[in-house]
């Protein structure tokens, strides 16, 4: 069974990097099906997709966020992360990595990690 | 960018009830359109993908249609744990999506 595991710090200061890694396992992130995400919620909101990764290294971003966002991969350690630079607090949420799957010419996140929450505050 | 509007953004029903949840898209996306179901304290998880394919492993309770601008997602004999938020995503821009809001779906 795949699982997705979020790991990194609980909390960052303004205007730092926020760094978070999603650790694979049950399943190779070097497959060529898949593509690997992170998306983010606020406290009591929404969903927000920050962007998504193939095991090549092609990236694509939310273009709200582009500006400060990187996304990599490490298929030696079948592991995706997410930095996010010069944070404030509108940044503070519960992140998740995800799987993304194509199915009938269509995509969907099938598999999600269980989130990890950053407080972003001095 | 496409922008996702679901209403209502609150919903209080009760256990057998029929209901139903709409999600609106800024531009005609023709049927790239997912649902996913949220409960508290958990990832999010797929009900419908494509606008009307039922994920495996979903009751058939949940149903979704629509193509174009205008989706639905309907439940039509609420289960206790059928509680929950529910999101709308469009994929229509794959590799870039935007969700729904969220409609919060409570016990009357």
């Amino acid at each position: 069974q795949l699982q997705l595991q979020e790991s990194g710090p609980g909390l960052v200061k303004p205007s730092e990097t926020l760094s978070l890694t999603c650790t694979v396992s049950g399943g190779s992130i070097s497959s060529s099906f898949y593509y690997w995400g992170w998306i983010r919620q606020p406290p009591g909101k929404g969903l927000e997709w920050i962007g998504t990764i193939y095991y090549s290294g092609s990236t694509y971003y939310n273009p709200s966020l582009k500006s400060r966002v990187t996304i990599s991969v490490d298929t030696s350690k079948n592991q995706f992360s997410l930095k996010l630079s010069s944070v404030t607090a509108a940044d503070t949420a519960l992140y998740y990595c995800a799987r993304r799957i194509a199915v009938a010419g269509t995509t969907y996140f099938d598999y999600w990690g269980q989130g990890t929450l950053v407080t972003v505050s001095s | 960018d496409i922008q996702m509007t679901q209403s209502p953004s609150s919903l209080s029903a009760s256990v057998g009830d029929r209901v139903t949840i709409t999600c609106r898209a800024s531009q005609s996306i023709s049927s790239y359109l997912n649902w996913y179901q949220q409960k508290p304290g958990k990832a999010p998880k797929v009900l419908i993908y494509a606008a009307s394919s039922l994920q495996s492993g979903v009751p058939s309770r949940f149903s979704g249609s629509g193509s174009g601008t205008d989706f639905t997602l309907t439940i039509s004999s609420l289960q206790p744990e059928d509680f929950a938020t529910y999101y709308c995503q469009q994929t229509y821009s794959t590799p870039m999506y935007t969700f729904g809001q969220g409609t919060k779906l409570e016990i009357k």
